[in-house]
Formats: C-alpha cells, structure tokens, sequence
C-alpha cells in the first residue's frame, strides 16, 4: 500500500506571494492533518480534516486555511507569505478521526518551503 | 493545555550499547495515546512505538521499549542494542482520546558513535 504523498517536495516563494501545497493519505484513510515544523518552534499543529470537515485548527493567523476532498484528499493554503513562513510542512493521514480506538497518524516525506 | 516535554537536546551513545531518551508530560485527561517518532535526516517522521495509556503493560516493539508511567505523566524510550540506522531525531507525542492532533515534545538528537 503506498504511504503518504506531499507535492511539491521543494517549493521556493518571494514574500508576498501564495502557495498550495497538496496531501495525499494512504488509501482508506479519511483523517488527514497539517504540522508546520520549524527549527525555532519545533513542531505545531495547523489543522485537522475528517470526511471534508475541519474538525480542528492550531493557532495560525486567517493567512493559513486549508480544505479536503471527497477522495479524502487535502490541500493547505498559504497567502501573503511571510518570511517566517519558510519550514516543513508535513501531513499525517489515519484510518479515523481518533474517535475510539487507535489511529495511528503516518506521515508523508514533508514540503519544504523557503519564503525569500 | 497538554504539553510535553524532552528535556535531552541531544543525547549520543556507542553503537550495540543501550540509551534512554526521557519524555514527561502534562494532562488533565484520562484516555489518551502516546507516541516515539523518529526523524532521519530524510525527514520523513516515522512512527517507532505507541502506548495507549489504559494499558498498564508496557509497549515494546523489536530493540525499542517503553516505560510508561502514568501517574508520573512519564514516557521514555529505551533503545537496546543500538545501531548507526538509530541515529536521528526522536519525537514524544501526545495525542488526547477523541482527538487527531498530536503535541510533540522538542526532540532529542540521537547520535550513535560507531
């Protein structure tokens, strides 16, 4: 079965300018989220989608959105970047939105983009 | 809020030997799950273990092994017989029962010294 897929793998953007970044989760999952990693901040959560709902969202300004698919899957969206922008993005996608039992997050290989 | 905490920056050990890398952290909940990622200079996150907190048996999975302690709100790692393939970034996570956010801990940095 094939894991996680994130497009584009590298992505360079002057400030100012928008950027899409895309989530494909393993087949049969519908729980798809978004973590922004950086050297200063570490790891922090974006935002959480489950059956093209979002069930939650970190604390980001209104600049970072995102949305899901009926194919489960997602697409994040950064507008007017900022230089503070520039980290890993990574996606996790699971079986089910956690209710009950375990889902295990798997991650795909990240985006990384460098705001300039 | 829950936060967790990896109070090892960086941590080295000499391959074949064995090390234990520290995660506390802090809830008010009762049903919830923790997680040992690791990242390689690849970057992708992949998942080395997980405990599901209503279970008082200690997870373990090959060389990796858990000691969980819940009312101490600790979760470390313990890698035994270390090889060079270790050496990377670990992460402790914390993911609450209902929920599909995790919180992480800052990382230790895992060296292995040949």
């Amino acid at each position: 079965k094939a894991g996680v897929t994130q497009t584009p793998r590298y992505l360079i953007k002057t400030r100012g300018q928008q950027v899409t970044l895309s989530c494909s989760p393993i087949s049969g999952h519908r729980s798809v989220s978004w973590y922004q990693q950086t050297p200063g901040q570490g790891l922090q959560f974006l935002f959480e989608y489950f059956s093209e709902t979002q069930r939650n969202k970190g604390n980001f300004p209104g600049r970072f959105s995102g949305r899901q698919f009926s194919n489960s899957r997602s697409e994040m969206n950064v507008s007017t970047l900022e230089l503070g922008d520039s980290a890993l993005y990574l996606c996790a996608s699971s079986l089910e939105a956690g209710r009950g039992g375990l889902a295990i997050p798997f991650f795909g290989p990240g985006t990384r983009l460098t705001v300039l | 809020a829950q936060t967790v905490t990896q109070s090892q920056p960086e941590m080295s050990v000499q391959e074949a030997e064995t090390v234990t890398l520290s995660c506390t952290y802090d809830t008010s909940e009762s049903d919830y799950y923790l997680f040992w990622y690791k990242q390689p200079p690849s970057r992708q996150m992949i998942l080395v273990i997980r405990q599901e907190a209503y279970k008082q048996q200690n997870a373990t999975e090959n060389r990796f092994s858990v000691n969980f302690q819940k009312a101490a709100k600790s979760f470390s790692l313990k890698i035994s017989d270390s090889q060079l393939g270790d050496a990377a970034m670990y992460f402790c996570a914390y993911r609450r029962q209902g929920a599909q956010k995790l919180v992480f801990g800052q990382g230790t940095r895992l060296t292995i010294n040949p």
